[in-house]
């Protein structure tokens, strides 16, 4: 079946616009999560979905960093007055449950650059 | 917090060679242990999990024993091939938690 897709796969962006990432999760996964890859960090956890519902927002780096999820499915990260340190690679999973019994499978992944 | 901390890369090896990248891990609970491998280009895929201690985690060639006594997961192949080049991420997460805590990665170059 379809796996996790990820859109924009490459998003150009000047430094104080916003951007919308969005994830397509796998048909009937309840949990979905993203994290940011980064040179200077590696991989970081962001925040994290079960339904509609983001119980721990405590990984989103400022307060310009939102999401949501609708729907229980699809989601959109959105960054406000992107920053140079904003540039990343932003990587979404989901997962038929949340728990660490259940695999995590990533999408592709948007390569965000700010210039 | 729970961490993981795995070796220091970059690893390069000739085909036909030995790999070991080892992977040590911090956790409070009883956490499944994760090996991910990310080839050039691609996102990131699993390669293979233990859930419980002394559990092995075993795919194309590679495998892993989840130990406790050592709170390890170190991560061996005995034949490499030049497609095996890849970055190599050791994770984890707890058995009630939601998100993985990764490792900084490895990076895995073999030449022919």
């Amino acid at each position: 079946g379809a796996g996790v897709s990820q859109s924009p796969s490459n998003k150009v962006t000047e430094k104080g616009k916003d951007v919308e990432l969005r994830c397509d999760p796998i048909s009937g996964h309840t949990a979905l999560y993203w994290y940011r890859q980064s040179l200077g960090q590696g991989l970081e956890f962001l925040i994290y979905f079960q339904g509609n519902s983001a119980p721990d927002k405590s990984g989103l780096p400022s307060d310009r960093f939102s999401a949501e999820r609708t729907g229980g499915s699809v989601s959109t990260l959105t960054i406000q007055r992107t920053q140079q340190e904003d540039s990343a690679v932003y990587l979404c999973a989901s997962s038929l449950r949340q728990g660490g019994r259940y695999e995590q499978y990533f999408g592709p992944g948007t390569r965000l650059t700010v210039t | 917090g729970d961490s993981v901390t795995q070796m220091e890369g970059p690893v390069t090896l000739s085909e036909e060679a030995f790999l070991t990248i080892n992977c040590t891990y911090t956790a409070t609970g009883y956490p499944s242990l994760f090996w991910y491998v990310q080839y050039p280009g691609e996102g990131l895929q699993l390669l293979l999990k233990a859930t419980k201690a002394d559990d092995k985690g075993s795919n194309k060639g590679f495998e892993a024993t989840y130990r406790k006594e050592t709170t390890s997961f170190h991560l061996e192949k005995g034949s490499v091939q030049v497609s095996d080049s890849a970055v190599y991420f050791c994770a984890l997460s707890d058995r009630d938690d939601y998100k993985l805590s990764f490792g900084a990665g490895t990076t895995v170059t073999v030449r022919a």
